[in-house]
């Protein structure tokens, strides 16, 4: 089955510094590769993804690249600020499947100081 | 709109005591998927449910199982619970015709001792 790994587990940055989380996934077939952040007390809210016809994806200061030869893909967060703080996961599907199962990653906390 | 709506938030259990979680979803969803995270992991696929009926299940024991009721609110009930069932339990809804448009509930934190 389809593995993801995550890396950096925590990440520390200033604010007005870029942040990157990278993550990789086992399964060839996965095509759909969605990033979701978890703040504390609170479900996963869906923050930006992308699909394995498209390399790169942005909005506002969030884009996402994937790398399907390598199976890598990103997440890219420019100017940070405090409230950017929380934690990211990554995750990975198989959208020919017809089912909607999601593999995440194992999350990476980011803090932002001021 | 209201999101989808997990109750309770928190409870606490003994072990071998069973429980039932409720999660109802947004509106205009007609599907629901129950996710387990444990602390400091990723959420992992326990099953989903449409048409009131079991889609997919992930790599969980049969103590894990789920209902769907026709107004596509669902329940997850775990048997025999063991000390490792403590986790927060997360409630996802979307629509069977869009491949994907998860949204989560808060989640239910259970705790067993």
């Amino acid at each position: 089955g389809e593995n993801v790994e995550q890396h950096p587990s925590t990440l520390s940055v200033q604010e007005g510094d870029s942040a990157v989380i990278k993550c990789t996934y086992s399964d060839s077939a996965s095509n759909y590769f969605p990033w979701y952040k978890q703040e504390l007390g609170k479900g996963p809210q869906l923050i930006i993804d992308i699909r394995s016809n498209v390399g790169e994806k942005k909005d506002q200061r969030i884009a996402v690249t994937l790398n399907k030869t390598a199976k890598h893909f990103s997440l890219h967060i420019t100017e940070t600020q405090p409230e950017d703080s929380a934690v990211y996961f990554c995750a990975a599907s198989d959208e020919n499947t017809g089912f909607q199962k999601l593999v995440f990653g194992t999350g990476t906390r980011l803090l932002v100081s001021p | 709109d209201a999101g989808v709506t997990q109750s309770p938030t928190h409870l606490i259990k003994t072990r071998g005591q069973q429980v039932t979680l409720r999660c109802s979803p947004k509106s205009g969803h007609d599907t629901v998927s129950w996710y387990q995270q444990a602390l400091g992991q990723g959420p992992q696929f326990i099953f989903q449910y449409y048409e009131e009926e079991e889609r997919q299940r992930g790599n969980f024991p049969d103590r894990f199982s789920g209902h769907q009721f026709p107004n596509y609110s669902s329940e997850l009930n775990v048997n025999a619970l063991l000390l490792g069932d403590s986790a927060l339990y997360l409630c996802a809804s979307s629509l069977i015709s869009q491949t994907y448009g998860y949204t989560f509930g808060s989640g239910t934190r259970l705790t067993v001792v």
